[in-house]
């Protein structure tokens, strides 16, 4: 069975510091796409970032990068000189070769971001 | 531009209709799906379709109905069977099989039963 595991509920960074917010996942397939998407009070769900299974490089995206370790089965989210447009929920989700079109999602973090 | 429309964005419903919340996308996607979000919770898969007069239950299905009849358009009905319905609901929509490809979202239609 697919799962996607995000420990942590709530987050808060200092306005220009980095944070990482957590995720890990669990599959038997080899082949598999890991999502981070944000959601801001608006509830918009915008893509963020892509990592493939086959990937050696850790993806990056402008400020975004994602620290993909995957004999520890961990896709965390690295957000650089963190701004306070990016206070919003997070979401980790993955799909599978094995499973097609299904997403898994995990229960997201909420990160807010102090001046 | 290519994108997924939700509509209503908000919707008012009262014990024991039915209402149907709309979702078209212009992307020339074959899967579409619909998610349920309740506050401060992640997502829960409702339905999903692959292809054209086809669909799957989701993890929470009960209650809700789907149709596809064009490749386009997956509407969602939130019956009278629902018994909770009040919720942020979620459309996408997403290439057919290929793990690189991402979910495309609508803005999503928020429902409130009085």
């Amino acid at each position: 069975a697919q799962k996607i595991t995000q420990t942590q509920p709530g987050m808060f960074v200092q306005e220009k510091e980095a944070v990482t917010l957590d995720c890990t996942y669990d599959t038997s397939d080899q082949s598999y796409g890991l999502f981070w998407y944000k959601q801001p009070s608006s509830g918009e769900m915008i893509f963020l970032i892509y990592q493939g299974s086959y990937d050696e490089q850790n993806a990056t995206e402008g400020r975004y990068s994602l620290n993909f370790q995957k004999a520890r089965k961990s896709a965390n989210l690295v957000i650089s000189a963190s701004q306070l447009g990016d206070s919003a929920m997070y979401f980790c989700a993955m799909r599978a070769i094995g499973t097609g079109n299904q997403f898994y999602f995990g229960t997201g973090t909420s990160l807010t971001v102090i001046p | 531009d290519g994108g997924i429309t939700q509509s209503p964005k908000y919707l008012f419903r009262k014990e024991g209709q039915n209402v149907t919340l709309s979702c078209e996308q212009n992307l020339n996607h074959d899967a579409m799906y619909w998610y349920r979000q309740d506050p401060g919770q992640g997502l829960r898969l409702i339905y999903y379709s692959q292809i054209v007069n086809d669909f799957q239950k989701g993890d929470i299905a009960e209650g809700y109905s789907v149709s596809r009849e064009k490749k386009e358009s997956f509407p969602l009905t939130v019956t009278s069977a629902q018994k909770n319905p009040t919720a942020f609901y979620l459309c996408a929509s997403s290439v057919q099989g290929w793990v690189t490809g991402e979910l495309f979202f609508g803005e999503g239609s928020r429902l409130t039963v009085l």
